[in-house]
């Protein structure tokens, strides 16, 4: 297996614009999180689905952002408008209920978002 | 509400020198601990976890972390650091549902 993909790895725009970052889970996983690094905050859950129907949303900062999960093998994060302290990186995550690593989260590569 | 607790921030260290870093939470239940490792530029990996059993466990790489239930903590140890330690160490805690609350993390440096 790939492990979790993510695109794009780094996202330069400038506020005001609008951002969408995708996620492609472990095939078969049936959670998906996504998480905000800083370098302020640490690591920060935003979100997470199961089955792909969004389960705990209270860590999303604002209504400026969203996230979607239109079917078990891909998700968007997205924010509109962006702002510069919306820079950091963005990592998803997925994991099983199913396997002997049940609550071991997979990490993708994360995209790099920088605020102008 | 959870919390994780890691108090070093930053650690500066000699190779072969020992390591321990510390990890206190907070949640009186049943606990599964992970300890995660970001090497620079990468995305998060799984060092080690413990779910039951011998409260010390062993991971990749030499690492090893003591589940201490009377403490709360989950302290990751290795006795002889490498250059290629040199990292961004995470703590996490899950407490049941599928979601885990992280640590701040505690950046390694190790001087070679």
């Amino acid at each position: 297996d790939a492990g979790v993909i993510q695109s794009p790895r780094h996202e330069v725009t400038e506020m005001g614009q609008e951002v969408t970052l995708r996620c492609k889970p472990i095939s078969g996983h049936d959670y998906l999180f996504w998480y905000r690094q800083t370098m302020m905050r640490g690591l920060e859950l935003l979100i997470y689905f199961n089955n792909n129907v969004p389960i705990d949303d209270s860590g999303m900062p604002e209504d400026r952002f969203s996230a979607k999960m239109p079917n078990a093998s891909f998700s968007t994060l997205k924010i509109q408008p962006s702002e510069p302290r919306d820079s950091a990186v963005y990592f998803c995550a997925s994991s099983s209920t199913e396997s002997l690593s049940y609550n071991e989260q997979f990490f993708g590569p994360g995209t790099r978002l920088t605020v102008l | 509400a959870q919390s994780v607790s890691q108090h070093n921030h930053h650690v500066i260290l000699s190779e072969a020198a020992s390591l321990e870093l510390g990890c206190n939470y907070s949640y009186g239940g049943t606990v599964n601990l992970f300890w995660y490792v970001q090497y620079p530029g990468q995305h998060l990996q799984l060092l080690l976890k413990y779910f039951s059993g011998d409260p010390l466990v062993k991971g990749i790489k030499g690492f090893e972390a003591e589940f201490i239930k009377s403490k709360f903590s989950f302290n990751l140890r290795k006795p002889s650091v490498q250059w290629s330690d040199t990292a961004e160490y995470f703590c996490a805690v899950n407490t049941g549902a599928n979601n885990l609350f992280f640590g701040t993390g505690t950046r390694l440096t190790v001087i070679p």
